[in-house]
């Protein structure tokens, strides 16, 4: 019973190192979506996936990339970190969006923080 | 851009107080969300409202929606420490083609035994 999971849970980052968040979804959900929450901010979409091979930015997409090449997994790349990348990033999936009552499936976050 | 506008941030009671948690948009909600998130964990759902006036209860929790589909309100009644956590709503909304979720920036509630 996995649902959503979301590796590393913790990462500490040099500015300017790369990395990958990873986060896979057994559910044989099609939408996936990859959120960042601060302190007083709530959760912001960075981008999102209606299905394999498909992704779109969201509300602060500058300094990520995302691929969609299977439904399970939908990674989350930094390109060169930055301290205002120090964040927690959270994973979640659902069933197709078009109904807009879908409930989100979070993964259990991964602590992010850039030196 | 519609945002959400949660109230208050943070609220600190004593177990078995009653609270009422708000979220307000700027335009007109197609349906609205409550998440509970604890600690060190991703949100977890509580309940869906999609039509104006509708009033969900989940055991001690209330949900209701706006007439005008504008604003919700979460009522908790004899609070206990268990329900701890940020509260969170969120809209979906769907313009220039973007489907996504947004977040409220959420009421961190402590309930204290």
């Amino acid at each position: 019973n996995a649902g959503v999971t979301q590796t590393p849970k913790f990462q500490v980052l040099k500015t300017g190192q790369s990395m990958t968040l990873q986060c896979a979804q057994d559910m044989n959900h099609e939408y996936m979506s990859w959120y960042r929450q601060d302190p007083g901010m709530g959760l912001r979409l960075i981008h999102y996936s209606v299905g394999a091979g498909i992704t779109d930015q969201g509300e602060v997409p500058n300094g990520y990339n995302v691929s969609r090449s299977t439904t399970e997994d939908f990674p989350l790349r930094l390109l060169s970190a930055a301290p205002s990348q120090t964040s927690v990033y959270f994973c979640a999936s659902s069933r197709d969006l078009s109904y807009s009552n879908q409930p989100q499936h979070f993964g259990d976050g991964t602590r992010l923080s850039i030196l | 851009t519609q945002l959400l506008e949660q109230s208050p941030q943070f609220l600190s009671i004593q177990e078995g107080e009653n609270l009422t948690v708000y979220c307000n948009s700027s335009s007109v909600f197609s349906s609205l969300q409550w998440y509970r998130q604890e600690p060190g964990e991703g949100p977890v759902l509580l309940v869906t409202v999609v039509t104006g006036g509708e009033v969900k209860k989940l055991k001690r929790l209330t949900f209701q929606f706006g007439d005008a589909r504008k604003d919700s309100s979460l009522h908790i009644t004899a609070a206990q420490t268990g329900d701890t956590g940020l509260y969170l709503c969120a809209q979906f909304h769907m313009d220039t083609g973007r489907r996504a979720l947004t977040f409220g920036s959420g009421t961190r509630l402590q309930v204290q035994p």
